[in-house]
């Protein structure tokens, strides 16, 4: 098994852009997926297979991944993207879940 | 539009087993490259997988907890549920149920939790 690392916080001023990044401490490589959270509510996927967006993700959410740190990138960030947010992968034969430990993203 | 919600007691007795359903609308549980998942919050804290199953039976549950761990499928009713026995205050949680779509490509097996429901508190008192 391994882990996800990510930063427990991360603040920017509005408009500016946020990096949030999540280091696997292991191969095998999965894809990485990222999911926003908000006080009270279930989390979102903002990304996935690395640097995919669903329909209806606004397109100043990016990712992108080199070697074992993959990061979601927010440009132009709005007060409205303050949230928890989490990256998620799985063990090499996609079966085991595993989530990293969250970073706060606060909007100063 | 696919909706899931989570039933179940709010408060179980520490030593028992908690005991939650998924409700699943919308689409049929049955359907292929769909894994239904749980995952549960602590207060404050972070997410944690618990477990997947698919609709034929087939799970995997989080090596941590697998001791303790039941999922189950029941598609006459489109539903899953988990069971989580001998509980103690450290399963005090936000239980979500979730569908993950799952697919393979050249780099093999991957999935997504894609909807989620709203999640139901649990918390573990006598």
């Amino acid at each position: 098994s391994y882990e996800l690392t990510q930063p427990p916080s991360v603040s920017v001023s509005p408009g500016q852009t946020a990096r949030i990044t999540c280091s696997a401490d292991a191969l095998p490589k999965q894809y990485a997926y990222w999911y926003q959270q908000k006080p009270g509510q279930a989390p979102v996927v903002v990304i996935y297979k690395d640097s995919e967006r669903p329909s209806g993700i606004p397109e100043r959410f990016s990712g992108s991944s080199s070697g074992t740190i993959v990061t979601l990138t927010i440009s132009g960030v709005q007060a409205k993207d303050e949230a928890d947010y989490y990256c998620q992968s799985a063990d090499s034969s996609g079966s085991y879940v595993l989530f990293g430990g969250g970073t706060k993203l606060t909007v100063l | 539009q696919l909706q899931l919600q989570e039933s179940g007691p709010g408060l179980v007795k520490p030593s028992e087993t908690l005991s939650l359903t998924c409700i699943v609308s919308g689409d049929s549980i049955s359907s292929s490259n769909y894994y239904w998942g749980w995952i549960r919050q602590p207060p404050g804290k972070g997410l944690e997988w618990i477990g997947n199953i698919y609709y034929t039976g087939s799970t995997y549950s989080n090596p941590s907890l697998q001791s303790r761990v039941t999922i189950s499928v029941d598609t006459s009713k489109n539903q899953f549920s988990l069971k989580l026995s001998s509980v103690t205050a450290a399963d005090t949680a936000v239980y979500y149920c979730a569908r993950r779509t799952y697919y393979y490509d050249s780099s093999g097996y991957h999935g997504v939790f894609d909807y989620w429901g709203q999640g139901t508190l649990v918390t573990v008192s006598s």
